[in-house]
């Protein structure tokens, strides 16, 4: 069964950077995109850019761009979202979720990875 | 970008009544390109609609999408209890510029 399995909970300083994994299986992992989706308390879905694990294209949501970096790891099947220059505004679960090719909805999600940004 | 608005903010219903979430574009969506979530509690969201209208795997008939172009709609037939939760529309046709709507909440009245 396919499965996103992600990293744990991060707390990080203003000015830090994040990194979150995203570890997939049950599935041919160059196979599918990646999108990252973040989402602040009580707030809705943000989404944030896309990884082609097969050739590690990427494209970001403009507000981001500058700070996130998507990378992947085909010898793990696992994703990475890094985030630089936290600030507050930052804080947010951040999923990791499959898109299809030729049907590009997200239809599996990880459980989600808190990262909360206090000083 | 493509901006997303959905409507009603929140709807209070009981269970067995009908719903109906709407979800408006900024400018013309491909009908391909419009999808449905569903998100509860401490939960990741779940896929309900793709396509506008095609059911993902495992989602109950009662859930139905329509609509084209910048109006698409969500439908519950008979709510569960279990139904009570945030529901999203999303278009993913306009790269990079994948959006979200703000929501809609349906819960019991």
């Amino acid at each position: 069964q396919v499965q996103l399995v992600q990293s744990g909970a991060e707390v990080k300083k203003p000015g830090a950077s994040v990194k979150v994994s995203c570890k997939a299986s049950g599935y041919t992992f160059t196979s599918y995109y990646m999108h990252w989706v973040r989402q602040a308390p009580g707030q809705g879905l943000e989404w944030m850019g896309i990884i082609n694990p097969s050739g590690g294209s990427t494209s970001y949501a403009q507000k981001l761009q500058g700070r996130v970096t998507m990378t992947r790891d085909t010898s793990t099947n696992t994703v990475y979202m890094e985030l630089s220059s936290l600030r507050s505004e930052d804080t947010a679960v951040y999923y990791c979720a499959r898109g299809g090719y030729i049907n590009p909805s997200l239809d599996y999600w990880g459980q989600g990875t808190l990262v909360t940004v206090s000083s | 970008e493509i901006v997303l608005t959905q409507s009603p903010g929140t709807l209070s219903l009981s269970p067995g009544e009908r719903a109906t979430l709407s979800c408006r574009a900024s400018q013309s969506v491909s009908s391909s390109y419009l999808a449905w979530y569903q998100q509860k509690p401490g939960q990741a969201p779940r896929l309900l609609i793709y396509g506008a209208s095609s059911r993902a795997t495992g989602i109950p008939d009662r859930f139905s999408g329509s609509g084209s172009g910048t109006d698409f709609t969500l439908t519950i037939s008979r709510l569960e209890p279990e139904d009570f939760a945030v529901y999203y529309c999303q278009q993913y046709g306009s790269s990079p510029g994948f959006t979200f709507g703000p929501g809609t909440k349906v819960d019991i009245k």
